[in-house]
Parts: C-alpha cells; sequence; structure tokens
C-alpha cells in the first residue's frame, strides 16, 4: 500500500491559516489523494481529495505538488472546531476494492 | 451529503456471547463497505472489505470466523464479533462509498466493551 507520512501534531491558532502537510513520494499514478479528519469518539469525517490539480470547497483547500509527492491541506481560517487528528491517505485499487488505509495522521490544536 | 448510519453506538456484553454490528448506507448503494477496529489514541486500521452477495475480504492477521461479516443488501452490512472476549474491546467503525473515487463516508463508530 503507497504511504503517506504526516507530523504527528502540529499547533495553531484560532482564525489563522494552518497548513497541514503530507509526504506521499510512493504514489502512483491512478491514486487519489484523501483527506479526512476524526474528533474523539467518533468516525472519520471527509475533508477534500484530488488527484492531480489544487481544489477548494467549503471546509479547505488541497494544494498537491506538481511531482504529486507531497500535498498540504490548507484551513483558511482555523476555528476550535477544527482541533482534530487529520488523515491524509492515498486512495487506490488495492486488492479490486479502493480502500483507505489508515496511517497515523496529524493532531491538530487550535489554541483560543 | 450522503449518510452511513451505524448501530449500536455503543454495547456491553458479558465475555463469550456475540454481538452484532449493523451498518447502514441510507441514500446510497453500496456495494462494497469497509470495517475498522480502533483502539484508545490510535489510528483506525482496516479489518476487512465487505462485498455484497459475496464473501468478505479479510486483512491479513484478522480472524474470520472470530469476525463475521454479513452483506446481504446494498445498503447493509453487519458484523458479529463471535465469543467476544475483552481484548475485543474497541471502538468499530464502518465505511462506504457512493461510488468509484469519491469519498468515503464513515458511520458514527460503535464502542463495544466486553466485561
Amino acid at each position: 500500500d503507497a504511504k503517506t507520512t504526516q507530523p504527528n501534531s502540529m499547533e495553531s491558532n484560532e482564525e489563522e491559516p494552518v497548513h497541514l502537510p503530507c509526504n506521499h513520494s510512493t504514489i502512483s499514478g491512478t491514486d487519489y489523494i484523501h483527506w479526512y479528519r476524526q474528533l474523539p469518539s467518533q468516525g472519520p469525517e471527509y475533508v477534500i481529495h484530488g488527484l492531480t490539480s489544487n481544489v477548494n470547497n467549503r471546509m479547505a483547500s488541497l494544494a498537491i505538488a506538481e511531482d504529486r509527492k507531497s500535498s498540504t491541506l490548507i484551513l483558511h481560517r482555523a476555528t476550535l472546531r477544527d482541533a482534530a487528528v487529520y488523515y491524509c491517505i492515498l486512495r487506490g485499487l488495492i486488492q479490486g476494492a479502493q480502500k483507505l488505509v489508515f496511517g497515523q495522521g496529524t493532531r491538530l490544536t487550535i489554541n483560543p | 451529503g450522503a449518510v452511513v448510519s451505524q448501530h449500536p453506538s455503543r454495547v456491553i456484553c458479558k465475555s463469550g456471547t456475540s454481538v452484532k454490528i449493523e451498518c447502514r448506507s441510507l441514500d446510497f448503494q453500496a456495494t462494497t463497505m469497509f470495517w475498522y477496529r480502533q483502539f484508545p489514541k490510535k489510528s483506525l486500521m482496516l479489518m476487512a472489505t465487505s462485498n455484497e452477495g459475496s464473501k468478505a475480504t479479510y486483512e491479513q492477521g484478522v480472524e474470520k470466523d472470530k469476525f463475521l461479516i454479513n452483506h446481504a443488501s446494498l445498503t447493509l452490512s453487519t458484523l458479529t464479533v463471535t465469543s467476544a472476549h475483552p481484548e475485543d474491546s474497541s471502538f468499530y467503525i464502518c465505511s462506504a462509498n457512493p461510488g468509484r473515487n469519491t469519498e468515503a463516508f464513515f458511520g458514527q463508530g460503535t464502542r463495544l466493551t466486553v466485561v
């Protein structure tokens, strides 16, 4: 399975932008880059995903490097509710199924 | 948006009994669903891929006779933890996605405690 590398933890302040990095040097051409986040005692929540071009939605932006070996999730204006564990995952076909295999993720702390 | 619902959200059972957890896709059909377990302060570990109308595919190290998966319809997959023991206590989560290359939706999780 293609793996991702993320910092264990990051900290930011409320109302400031947050840039969460992810390295995925072994990404294959058909792997999509997915980001999910998880609050305590809840199932993960979809944030954003992309293939090659940068993506924007109401929650965040995803900046994908030109060689696709890294990406950055951007929260434009963090709130306390954005405190969560953020997972960067490569999604491709594994044994015929589009599995999501989770790494350790980045625990994001937001200071008031 | 699409919703995946799990039931129950928490369950306590006695050692040696079996527990069934349901995962439903409420507004889309899912030929494939996924089951994860998560220990405290750890990441999600993929247990198995549930396939509608055929056998589930288990990840290495996951006992198929211990964790029975049934995917009888396009909107329902069930995970049964058989002969549960305290070490099976964990947070179990299911997911499904509405189509190829779309986002995945996760259930709210089931907290299993075996006493």
